[in-house]
């Protein structure tokens, strides 16, 4: 088990241009989270999947943010039209709901928009 | 109001006291709860997650529920310099306050 990775881990972009950020979870992992978090704050939610199923996405989400489960595995988060607003490290994190509910995080991917 | 609101310090204790961390969270309804602990340019770990209403103990960290003040704290005892990171306070999941900032000095 190599736990959750997340791709890239830097990415710098110019306003306006679009980003998509890959994250694999640990596998067999049911629930897969995305969090974006800023210095000096606690991850912020931002969208949940149980297996494929999108179930929760949060009302500060703009509609440029776009994220996908396709098969239950691997989870894609897109930003569309970036925003300087936009610059954070966004994580993901999974999870095997019910069975445990220990949440383990990816190493995160920084975006930075200039 | 926040959901998750904590403490955002800078708190500092001396190696060996004990450090209490406090939270507290706007939903009534709310069933699990969680701390985890962030180093510097790193991710989240958690550290414990607690139900019920009472103590719940790990080792040095004894996680403290009031469901009724809606309340949560982590208490740590006999801190060591390692111990030194931000604590996240976690409520149903997926609401993070903004954490706090701990320091042990040895």
């Amino acid at each position: 088990d190599t736990g959750v990775s997340q791709n890239p881990r830097h990415k710098i972009t110019k306003r306006g241009q679009n980003v998509t950020f890959r994250c694999d979870p640990i596998s067999e992992h049911n629930r897969l989270y995305w969090y974006r978090q800023t210095l000096g704050q606690g991850p912020e939610f931002l969208t949940y999947f149980q297996n494929e199923a999108q179930l929760e996405k949060s009302r500060l989400l703009s509609d440029r943010f776009s994220a996908e489960r396709p098969k239950g595995s691997f989870s894609t988060l897109e930003i569309q039209r970036t925003e300087q607003g936009d610059s954070a490290m966004y994580l993901c994190a999974s999870s095997s709901r019910p069975t445990e509910d220990t949440q383990y995080f990816g190493p995160g991917t920084r975006l930075t928009v200039l | 109001q926040k959901e998750v609101e904590q403490n955002s310090g800078p708190l500092s204790v001396p190696e060996g006291a004990i450090a209490s961390l406090n939270c507290t969270y706007s939903d009534r309804g709310s069933q699990s709860f969680f701390w985890y602990r962030q180093y510097s340019g790193k991710s989240p770990e958690l550290i414990m997650s607690i139900y019920s209403n009472g103590d719940k103990e790990d080792g040095r960290f004894t996680a403290q529920l009031n469901k009724a003040s809606q309340y949560v704290s982590l208490l740590i005892r006999d801190s060591q310099p390692s111990d030194s990171a931000t604590y996240l306070c976690a409520v149903n999941d997926m609401r993070f306050g903004a954490g706090t900032r701990l320091t042990v000095k040895p």
